[in-house]
């Protein structure tokens, strides 16, 4: 079974700067994705950024990035230019290319890290 | 655009009750699921379905039953509660492709007394 682990319970920047979470996970497969998701106090899920496994060009949207390591099971999410409105826990996740089993279409998330953006 | 759309947004129960959280979408996607948000534990699988008729377990599906009538609906019923059940629920739905991101409702605050 594949898990994610996310080893930073809180992160805090200053606003403007930038920031990086970390995200490993752990699989024996070849294929599958993974994705970044923001939470805000507001609860909702918001998806920031995903990536493929096969695509060695690490994925950007605006001023999220990330660094995806495969050989590493690593991914991590970096945040540039850090405004009060990326304050949330964010949960990295893990989406298997494999059909069927329990393990179908499943997204696997890792603990969470609450961001908090200092003015 | 509702996307998911889940109700209550809250519940208060007395251990014993029964319930059942509400979950729609109009998005026509194949994929349903329920998860259960804990502190520091992420979100857990309890149930999904893949289409109309069929559904099967997450990793923590005991006390939970769903069922899946229609494409639209996938409601989570609590057949008696207990304190353990404690916990925030979101359903999500998506394509079937493992590349087709999750959408997620607003999420349900249910607390079991």
């Amino acid at each position: 079974a594949q898990t994610v682990t996310q080893s930073q319970p809180e992160m805090s920047v200053q606003e403007a700067e930038t920031v990086t979470l970390s995200c490993t996970y752990d699989t024996s497969e070849s294929d599958y994705y993974l994705f970044w998701y923001k939470q805000p106090p507001s609860r909702q899920m918001i998806l920031v950024i995903r990536q493929e496994a096969y695509k060695q060009q690490n994925a950007t949207e605006n001023r999220f990035s990330v660094n995806f390591q495969k050989a590493a099971k690593s991914f991590s999410l970096k945040i540039s230019d850090s405004q009060l409105g990326d304050a949330a826990m964010y949960f990295c996740a893990y989406r298997s290319a494999n059909a069927g089993g329990t393990s179908y279409g499943k997204l696997t998330f890792g603990q969470g890290t609450i961001l908090t953006v200092h003015p | 655009n509702a996307g998911v759309t889940q109700t209550p947004k809250f519940q208060v129960l007395k251990t014993g009750q029964s319930m059942t959280l509400q979950c729609a979408q109009d998005m026509n996607h194949e994929y349903m699921s329920w998860y259960r948000q804990d502190p520091g534990m992420g979100l857990r699988l309890i149930h999904y379905s893949v289409g109309a008729g069929i559904t099967d377990q997450g990793e923590v599906p005991n006390g939970y039953n769903v069922s899946r009538s229609t494409t639209e609906d996938f409601p989570l019923r609590l057949l008696s509660a207990a304190p353990s059940q404690t916990s925030v629920y979101f359903c999500a739905s998506g394509g079937i492709s493992y590349n087709s991101p999750l959408h997620f409702g607003n999420g349900t605050r249910l607390t079991v007394t």
